[in-house]
């Protein structure tokens, strides 16, 4: 039973325009978000958090944000860059669940 | 400030035996986490400590997986005997605390069981 999906498993954009990789989560008592990315090679690397209290979090060219009657949230990125092409894991925690829960990730890759 | 190292960075063994990784957390982080990450998944929690003691191993299993992390730093992973469908990617991460510090990975050790 996934708790948390990433609906898409890949993703490709054009240089400059903007990436939205999008999260999707069914238990209700999540009340903290993050994304993760990784490299191949490497480990997942934290890029952004929010707050169930907050609806949209910024941090440069990404921002996140969260819908929470619809369980839902996504991650902009703008403007896109090839730099920004590796595996994009959304993940969640709260309620009775102590630990990160992990989606399966969207790899974004960035033409340029 | 140093990261999270693991070793070794790749393992292959033959079903049956048994293999280790370690890990080395980022200095003054209370909380270590061991994950594993088969291909085309997310990172599945294994066990999780708070210095020296774990505060969740539900989903390890426990008949062929133990870990310890001994004086509250460094910890080992042990799998014995291995599986096949043990392959997979296992990352150590650690945090500040139990909250909602922002976990920091190592770099991973990759199985093969073949």
């Amino acid at each position: 039973d996934q708790q948390v999906k990433q609906n898409s498993p890949s993703l490709s954009v054009q240089e400059g325009r903007i990436s939205i990789l999008n999260c999707d989560y069914t238990n209700s008592m999540f009340d903290y978000f993050l994304w993760y990315k990784k490299y191949p090679a490497e480990g997942p690397t934290f890029l952004i958090s929010i707050s169930s209290i907050k609806d949209k979090n910024e941090d440069g060219r990404f921002t996140v944000f969260l819908n929470k009657s619809a369980k839902h949230l996504s991650l902009h990125i703008v403007p896109s860059q090839p730099g920004d092409s590796a595996v994009y894991f959304c993940a969640a925690i709260g309620g009775s669940q102590g630990n990160l829960i992990f989606g399966k990730g969207t790899k974004l890759s960035v033409k340029p | 400030e140093a990261g999270v190292a693991q070793s070794p960075r790749y393992k292959i063994i033959e079903k049956r035996q048994s293999v280790a990784f370690w890990c080395n957390p980022i200095s003054g982080h209370a909380t270590l986490y061991w994950y594993q990450q088969i291909l085309g998944q997310g990172p599945k929690l294994l066990i999780q400590f708070q210095n020296n003691g774990v505060v969740d191993d539900s989903q390890l299993p426990k008949d062929r997986f133990s870990a310890e992390r001994l004086k509250g730093v460094d910890s080992t992973l042990k799998i014995q005997p291995a599986k096949l469908e043990d392959s997979a990617v296992y990352l150590c991460a650690s945090s500040m605390d139990r909250g909602h510090s922002p976990l920091h990975f190592g770099n991973g050790t990759r199985l093969t069981v073949t």
